[in-house]
């Protein structure tokens, strides 16, 4: 069964600091895609990255970045020089691909959500 | 494009009715996903749909809750003889399949409060 733990469930920090939000993640599968999604107060939740389980490479977005590592099964969020406009819960998931095609089996499995609090 | 949209945006209902939401995904997009998100927790996926056809539910589902995409647009969640566990946020996502891809978009959430 697949299983997301975000063990940080709140993190404070003062503007211009950088953050780094853990995920790490349980899967059998060998095809599998990992996202991180944004929900501000308004409630709604918005995509930020889609990473697939053969690409480990590092990205960089702006002021975020994501670090891959399927060695230790972990997908962290770096936010460099954080804003108070990035106060949020944080959610990182996981779908797994489910068959030899490698397209998305759909099913999101979300983990409890990291709210990050950025002080002025 | 717009996004997708969800009605209501909060139900406040008595335990023993009966609810409706409905969710229009972004325009042509074929999959059309159902989350549940209660205080402080993620959200807990319910159900989907690939067109009309609905693919999975999930055992949270119980008997008492019923999804339909009739013509592989808008979907309706019903909750029938609510019950207060049921109270929670309903989120509707939807995507469009191509090779190797399957971004969910979300929409903004039902609130639901049964009394």
């Amino acid at each position: 069964a697949q299983k997301v733990t975000q063990a940080q469930t709140e993190i404070s920090v003062v503007e211009k600091e950088d953050v780094t939000l853990d995920c790490v993640y349980e899967t059998r599968d060998t095809t599998y895609y990992l996202f991180w999604y944004k929900q501000p107060p308004s409630g709604e939740l918005v995509f930020l990255i889609r990473r697939n389980s053969f690409d480990e490479q590092n990205e960089i977005s702006g002021r975020y970045s994501w670090n891959f590592q399927k060695s230790t099964s972990s997908f962290n969020f770096t936010i460099t020089a954080s804003q108070v406009v990035d106060s949020a819960v944080y959610f990182c998931a996981l779908s797994e691909a489910g068959n030899a095609g490698g397209t998305s089996y759909g099913k999101l499995t979300f983990g409890q959500g990291t709210i990050l609090t950025v002080h002025p | 494009d717009t996004g997708v949209s969800q009605n209501p945006r909060h139900k406040i209902t008595k335990r023993g009715q009966n609810v409706t939401f409905r969710c229009d995904p972004i325009s042509e997009h074929n999959r059309l996903y159902w989350y549940r998100q209660t205080l402080g927790q993620g959200p807990e996926f319910l159900t989907y749909f690939q067109n009309e056809a609905q693919l999975e539910k999930s055992r949270l589902l119980s008997d008492r809750f019923s999804a339909e995409r009739p013509k592989g647009s808008f979907s309706t969640l019903e909750i029938q003889r609510t019950e207060q566990g049921d109270s929670a946020m309903y989120l509707c996502a939807s995507s469009l399949t191509t090779s190797g891809t399957d971004t969910q978009y979300f929409g903004p959430g039902t609130r639901l409060t049964v009394l």
